[in-house]
Parts: C-alpha cells; sequence; structure tokens
C-alpha cells in the first residue's frame, strides 16, 4: 500500500537558518506528493506540490524536488521566520486511494 | 468565503454518548473527508465520500458512521463513545481524489471522559 515517512520533529532552529525535512515514499504507481503546513489552531493547508518526476514545487520559498530515482519529496527553505513554526505533513495520492499523510514534523524557530 | 466549516469547535462527552460532527462546505467539491489527528500518528482517515449519497472506509473507521445526503454536508457520527475517540478531527473536501488540493476546515476538539 502507499505510505509516507519523514522526519520526526521536533526541529528548532534559529531564524535565518537553512531548513530540510525529509520525506520518504511507498506508493504503487505513479504517485502526485505534497507538503501541507498547519499553524497553530488552523487545519492543514497545501504549501506545495509535484505531480510527476523531476517536477519541483515551490511556495513561500519554500521547495521540495520529486526524485522518483530515491522516492523522496524533502522539503527545504533556505532562510526561515519565525512565522514559519508549524507542522509540516507530507503526502502523497495515486488515482485510486486518497490523500496519505505522513505523521508530521514541528518546526519551531527562535529569533 | 467559508470554504470548509465544522461544527461544533469543541465538544466533551461522558463514555457511551452519542455525537454528530456537522462538516459543511460551500465549494461545490465533490469529495469529502473525515480525518483524526493524535499525537505522533499524524492525520489518519476515518471515512471518506467521492459523491452525495456515498461513504466509504478509511484506514480508521471502527466507531465511527457517516452520511452524505447533501453535496455540501458531510456528516461524522459516534453512537457510543469511547476515551479512545479523544481526538482533533478535520475534515477535508477536493475537486478530485488524486492530485487535488484538499481543504482543511479548522478542526473539532472532542474530549471522551
Amino acid at each position: 500500500g502507499n505510505s509516507v515517512t519523514q522526519m520526526e520533529g521536533p526541529v528548532t532552529l534559529s531564524e535565518e537558518a537553512f531548513l530540510t525535512i525529509n520525506c520518504t515514499y511507498t506508493a504503487t504507481g505513479y504517485p502526485s506528493l505534497f507538503w501541507y503546513v498547519q499553524y497553530p489552531g488552523e487545519g492543514l493547508q497545501l504549501l506545495l506540490k509535484a505531480t510527476k518526476a523531476d517536477d519541483k514545487g515551490s511556495n513561500k520559498g519554500f521547495e521540495a524536488t520529486y526524485r522518483k530515482e530515491t522516492t523522496s519529496f524533502h522539503l527545504e527553505k533556505g532562510s526561515v521566520q519565525v512565522s514559519d513554526s508549524a507542522v509540516y505533513f507530507c503526502a502523497l495520492a495515486t488515482g485510486n486511494t486518497p490523500l496519505v499523510f505522513g505523521k508530521g514534523t514541528r518546526l519551531s524557530v527562535i529569533a | 468565503n467559508a470554504g470548509v466549516t465544522q461544527t461544533p469547535k469543541f465538544r466533551v462527552l461522558k463514555t457511551g454518548q452519542s455525537m454528530t460532527l456537522l462538516c459543511a462546505q460551500d465549494m461545490n467539491h465533490e469529495y469529502m473527508y473525515w480525518y483524526r489527528q493524535d499525537p505522533g500518528m499524524g492525520l489518519r482517515l476515518i471515512h471518506y465520500s467521492v459523491g452525495e449519497g456515498t461513504t466509504a472506509k478509511g484506514e480508521v473507521p471502527d466507531g465511527y458512521n457517516v452520511s452524505r445526503l447533501k453535496k455540501q454536508n458531510f456528516l461524522l457520527g459516534l453512537e457510543s463513545a469511547a476515551p479512545s475517540q479523544t481526538s482533533v478531527y478535520f475534515c477535508a473536501s477536493s475537486y478530485s481524489r488524486d492530485g487535488g488540493e484538499l481543504f482543511f476546515g479548522e478542526g473539532s476538539r472532542l474530549t471522551v471522559l
């Protein structure tokens, strides 16, 4: 079946540090890959997505590249801000199944 | 600009009581979902619907029932609440099942004593 594994948190960084959150997946077929973000007290919202191999999704300074050879979709940001503190979820979808989420990684950015 | 609205936002139940969570979306989406979020477990799919009048089981359906009588509404019911159902519940909707963006409500925090 489909599954997503992402690095365990929490991750604590200083403002302007470089961020990487690892995500690997197992899927039948060719999945679409997503990163969702959950700010405190809110529901999840889509951060970025990629629908085929070598695609790069980007939004708000965050990037992730769909790597089929390593079955990975790592999230990166060059310079984090305090406002980026949130929980980040990697997710995948294929043609026959609803979205499957990883367990989430909590990021705390300190000034 | 409501999007996905969940009611109630908070509820405390005693073991054995019943309740219904209501999810309403105004985006004319076909697909709707109920997830639960627990510490260290991420989001787990309870039930989902691919259109009005349809429902299907997700990863953790036991102890829950759902109904989709109207396209815009998706109800999640607990017939006999248990402490293990203490969680934050999220409803989501989308226009397609794969490759499409999910739109989430703000969540409903349920505590079962």
